[in-house]
């Protein structure tokens, strides 16, 4: 069954600590993309990627920091930088090259991640 | 920057009993889609409704657009404790982006 796969499912760190979160898919989606969603707040984009050794901010970078060196797999890092690192972290992918926002979004099942 | 706003924000209805969510939205779109997450899962895309559409169903589900008011309806038709979920609308902001709204949290009691 193709899908995304992200691990671990729950993730807690101690202030201070870079920690990175994987994402992978085998539905041979080129774009792939990471949300942050908060309790209230809905899922904000932290950055994508249309194709391999590429990737753009979205609206929360920073503190964050991915990769893209296969198409299958789009790490997140978490790095100390970012002051409130403590949500659910969902990674998704699409099909298509370009960025047209008409292809539907595939979810993971997400990282809960806490830092203490 | 939010561009979809869902409401209400909680909804809680009887099995078999119909359940309407609407989003409205800031800016012009090509499409708005909705997704549906269980709690503690990731998103599950539902319908996406091109700006020219008016109109689509799939099984229970409809969903309704209206561009001059910049807004969309989904209507979950018989429900059942299954629906239990969060709904989501998601739009293409002004910076080009996919955006989500906050929410409506769907209790639909047996």
């Amino acid at each position: 069954d193709g899908g995304i796969t992200q691990s671990p499912k729950y993730l807690f760190r101690k202030e201070g600590q870079n920690v990175t979160l994987s994402c992978e898919q085998n539905l041979n989606h080129d774009a792939m993309y990471w949300y942050r969603q908060d309790p209230g707040q809905g899922l904000r984009l932290i950055y994508y990627s249309q194709i391999v050794n590429d990737f753009q901010k979205g609206d929360i970078a920073e503190g964050y920091s991915v990769s893209r060196e296969k198409k299958e797999s789009f790490p997140l890092t978490v790095t100390s930088a970012q002051k409130n690192p403590t949500a659910f972290y969902l990674c998704a992918s699409s099909m298509g090259r370009r960025l047209n926002w008409n292809s539907p979004l595939h979810f993971g099942n997400g990282t809960r991640l806490t830092v203490t | 920057s939010q561009q979809g706003e869902e409401d209400p924000q909680a909804l809680s209805i009887q099995e078999g009993e119909n359940a309407t969510m609407n989003c409205s939205y800031k800016t012009s779109i090509n499409n708005l889609q909705w997704y549906r997450q269980n709690s503690g899962r990731g998103l599950v895309h539902l319908i996406l409704i091109r700006s020219n559409e008016r109109e689509k169903h799939s099984g229970r589900l409809r969903v309704t657009l209206d561009t001059s008011k910049k807004s969309s309806s989904l209507l979950i038709t018989a429900s059942r404790a299954a629906d239990t979920a969060s709904y989501f609308c998601a739009t293409v902001n002004q910076g080009g982006k996919l955006i989500f709204g906050q929410g409506t949290e769907l209790s639909v009691k047996p």
